[in-house]
């Protein structure tokens, strides 16, 4: 199994603003996701993020709102641009391993 | 701090007593299925996998029975214990890709 960290474990941001979260895993992995998990909600795919090429969206996100990095094959970013209160979620990301998905310990983004 | 699955359904159990959790899926071609648990403040946790070509896997203290002429999965704990107390996930793989869609969730109260 990987082991994924993520920063900043928790925010609280203002509206308007963009926060990027981190996503660090201790072994080389090719394809990374992350995913949003609203309030009292199930987890919902943003994005895949390969390593050398740009990132695949999910119908409902865009580059714009989302736009994702990945540098090498253990580290990714993701940033949460001009945030509304809507945006307030947790933020989630996983590497895919043998067969099942590993998760980071989340995000917990609270935009005012 | 705020909770994971606010508005999910919930089931409460006896310490002690045997959990069955439930979910229904989407894909009849779905292939490969997954239980997660996720406790407050942590990312979802990976309990345990079936492929479709199997209809039960066993593991400790847990079983996944798939149905797939309904379309159901079902998680069983036996001798539930307060540390089982959390929300929990089925997710189907997406298939031909290594996408996951996951249910809506169920949390898992334990009495003591």
């Amino acid at each position: 199994s990987a082991v994924i960290s993520q920063k900043p474990s928790r925010d609280i941001c203002q509206r308007g603003t963009s926060l990027t979260i981190q996503c660090q895993v201790d072994s080389q992995v090719t394809m990374m996701f992350w995913y949003r998990q609203q309030p009292g909600q199930s987890l919902t795919l943003i994005a895949t993020a390969n390593q050398g090429s740009e990132a695949t969206y999910e119908s409902g996100f865009v580059i714009d709102k989302f736009p994702i990095s990945r540098p090498n094959l253990t580290f990714s970013t993701l940033t949460v641009s001009n945030m509304s209160p809507e945006d307030s979620s947790i933020y989630l990301c996983s590497v895919q391993g043998t067969g099942e998905q590993f998760f980071g310990p989340g995000t917990r983004l609270t935009v005012l | 701090g705020e909770s994971v699955g606010l508005h999910l359904p919930t089931l409460s159990v006896q310490e002690g007593d045997n959990s069955i959790i439930n979910c229904a899926y989407s894909n009849s071609a779905s292939d490969y299925f997954i239980w997660y648990k996720q406790e407050s403040g942590k990312g979802p946790q990976f309990i345990i996998d079936i492929r479709s070509n199997m209809d039960k896997r066993q593991g400790q203290r847990v079983t996944v029975l798939l149905n797939k002429t309904v379309k159901h999965l079902s998680l069983q704990i036996a001798a539930t214990q307060p540390g089982d107390s959390a929300v929990y996930f089925c997710a189907e793989k997406d298939p031909g890709t290594y996408k996951y869609i996951f249910g809506t969730g169920t949390r898992l109260k334990v009495l003591a």
